[in-house]
C-alpha cells in the first residue's frame, strides 16, 4: 500500500523568501506524484505533477517541485514566497502503470506567508 | 466549461437522519471519485465510480454508507443513520479518463459539502 508524509503540520515563511514544503512518499514501483492546494472552504487545486522525465517540475503559479528517487522525496518549493501563497499543501502519490488507481494524500502542511 | 459541482455546500443533520451529497462532475468527465477530510487529516479515499458502475469503494465503511452515479445525473453519496463521526468534509473530484496518474487528466476537485452531525 502506498502512503505520503508530510513531517511538517506547519510552514512559516516572510514573503519574498523561499519556501520548502516537505514530502516523501512510499509506493511500488514507479510513482506518479502530484501537489495541491486548498484554500479555505475549498476544494483542492492541482499545482502539479510528476509521471516521468525531467525530475524538476515546474506547476502554477510559480512553485516547482523535484523528485528524488533515491530519498523517496517531492518536495514543493518556491523561490519567493507571497502572501497569498498561505494554503493548505497536500502531497499525494498514487503507482503509475498500473491502470486506474487511487491518490494517497498526505496530511498536508500549512503554509503561512507573513507581510 | 463549469468545474465540479457540489451541492449543498453545507448540510446539518441529526444523529440518525439520512444525509445525501450530490456531485456534478466536469463536462466530458465520466469518473467519479468521492474523499473524506476530517479536521487535521488528510484526505482518505472512499469510492471511485464511472457511469453506472462502482469501480473501487475500498475505502467505503461497510455499513450506513453508498455510492452511486447514474447514466444520468449527479453522483450521490448517501450516508445512513448519521452519527457524529460521519461529521466532515466530504469532496468529489472527476477526470476524463481512467487512473489517476494519466497525463492528461488530475483529478478535478469540486468545493465541498461540509457535512456537521448534531
Amino acid at each position: 500500500a502506498q502512503s505520503v508524509a508530510q513531517p511538517e503540520d506547519q510552514v512559516n515563511v516572510a514573503e519574498g523568501n523561499p519556501l520548502t514544503v516537505k514530502c516523501t512518499y512510499s509506493v511500488s514501483g514507479n510513482p506518479y506524484l502530484f501537489w495541491y492546494v486548498q484554500y479555505p472552504n475549498r476544494g483542492l487545486q492541482f499545482l502539479l505533477k510528476y509521471i516521468t522525465g525531467d525530475n524538476l517540475v515546474k506547476g502554477s503559479y510559480g512553485f516547482e517541485a523535484e523528485f528524488n528517487k533515491s530519498q523517496t522525496s517531492f518536495h514543493l518549493k518556491k523561490p519567493s514566497a507571497l502572501v497569498s501563497d498561505s494554503a493548505l499543501y497536500f502531497c499525494a502519490v498514487t503507482p503509475g502503470n498500473s491502470g486506474y488507481s487511487t491518490l494517497t494524500f498526505g496530511k498536508g502542511t500549512m503554509l503561512l506567508v507573513s507581510p | 466549461n463549469a468545474g465540479v459541482m457540489q451541492n449543498p455546500r453545507h448540510l446539518v443533520r441529526r444523529r440518525g437522519q439520512e444525509a445525501r451529497l450530490r456531485c456534478s462532475p466536469m463536462k466530458g468527465h465520466s469518473h467519479v471519485y468521492w474523499y473524506r477530510q476530517l479536521p487535521e487529516e488528510g484526505l482518505k479515499f472512499m469510492v471511485y465510480l464511472q457511469k453506472e458502475n462502482i469501480i473501487d469503494e475500498s475505502g467505503m465503511p461497510k455499513e450506513r454508507f453508498s455510492a452511486e452515479f447514474p447514466k444520468e445525473g449527479p453522483s450521490i453519496l448517501r450516508i445512513q443513520q448519521v452519527v457524529r463521526g460521519d461529521s466532515a468534509a466530504y469532496f468529489c473530484a472527476s477526470s476524463p479518463t481512467i487512473g489517476q496518474g494519466d497525463n492528461n487528466s488530475p483529478l478535478h476537485f469540486g468545493n465541498g459539502t461540509r457535512l456537521t452531525v448534531t
